[in-house]
């Protein structure tokens, strides 16, 4: 079974738009990660988010996590054609193994 | 040239014979782990392992085997493909459970006839 689960799966969105995708999970965890995937190709980590942590930026990337909700948020800014990709998050609970979601699949339009 | 290399990177194979995928990295990670993943979907654990003696079952291991050759080895085998484990599969590895971000192959896409 999948810990996290994504919304929306699949989002269109113009170039320069922002583009957000939302992930839930359902058990406590360490940290949280999301990985980007273009078609077909190996995952890319893009930025971690640890428990005691709530938001956090990398680049045009940005993360919020509330752990009394068990969600995650990422936020795309000022979106390009190359970000087309599909987008997953993953938690990390005891064990240390890694859960991933479904994912959401972003198109960007130029 | 990449850090973890996965061969081969496409395979077809039939129904009953034994196939292994195979897994490089030059990372020095000492965890790696082996993944599937089905069209439109995520990724779903197989098997990993923290260091060369330690193997651990996934979410999903039954129809599969693994051997840890070396710190920079792993490979994945089918026994007896059937084509449900028609997939694209994925090797990873990270460094330490303080730095737990995971590094992908490029991926093997088998098909099983």
């Amino acid at each position: 079974s999948q810990q996290g689960e994504e919304d929306p799966q699949a989002l269109s969105i113009q170039e320069g738009e922002n583009a957000t995708m939302n992930c839930s999970y359902k058990t406590s965890i360490n940290n949280l990660q999301w990985y980007r995937q273009n078609s077909g190709r190996g995952l890319v980590h893009l930025i971690l988010i640890r428990s005691n942590e709530r938001e956090k930026h990398s680049g045009r990337l940005r993360v919020t996590l509330d752990t009394s909700k068990k969600s995650s948020s990422l936020l795309i800014t000022a979106s390009r054609a190359a970000d087309t990709a599909s987008y997953f998050c993953a938690t990390e609970a005891a064990g240390n193994k890694l859960t991933f979601g479904g994912g959401t699949r972003v198109l960007v339009k130029p | 040239d990449a850090d973890v290399t996965q061969t081969p990177r496409n395979r077809i194979t039939k129904t009953g014979k034994r196939i292994m995928l195979e897994c490089s990295q030059t990372k020095g990670h000492d965890r790696m782990y082996w993944y599937r993943q089905d069209p439109g979907l995520g990724l779903r654990l197989i098997y990993y392992s923290f260091d060369v003696k330690d193997i651990n079952k996934g979410e999903i291991s039954d129809g599969y085997s693994v051997s840890r050759q070396a710190q920079a080895k792993f490979s994945l085998s089918l026994e007896s493909a059937i084509p449900n484990q028609t997939a694209l599969y994925f090797c990873a590895t990270s460094e330490s459970p303080g730095k737990s971000e995971q590094y992908f192959g490029p991926g093997t896409r088998l098909t099983v006839t």
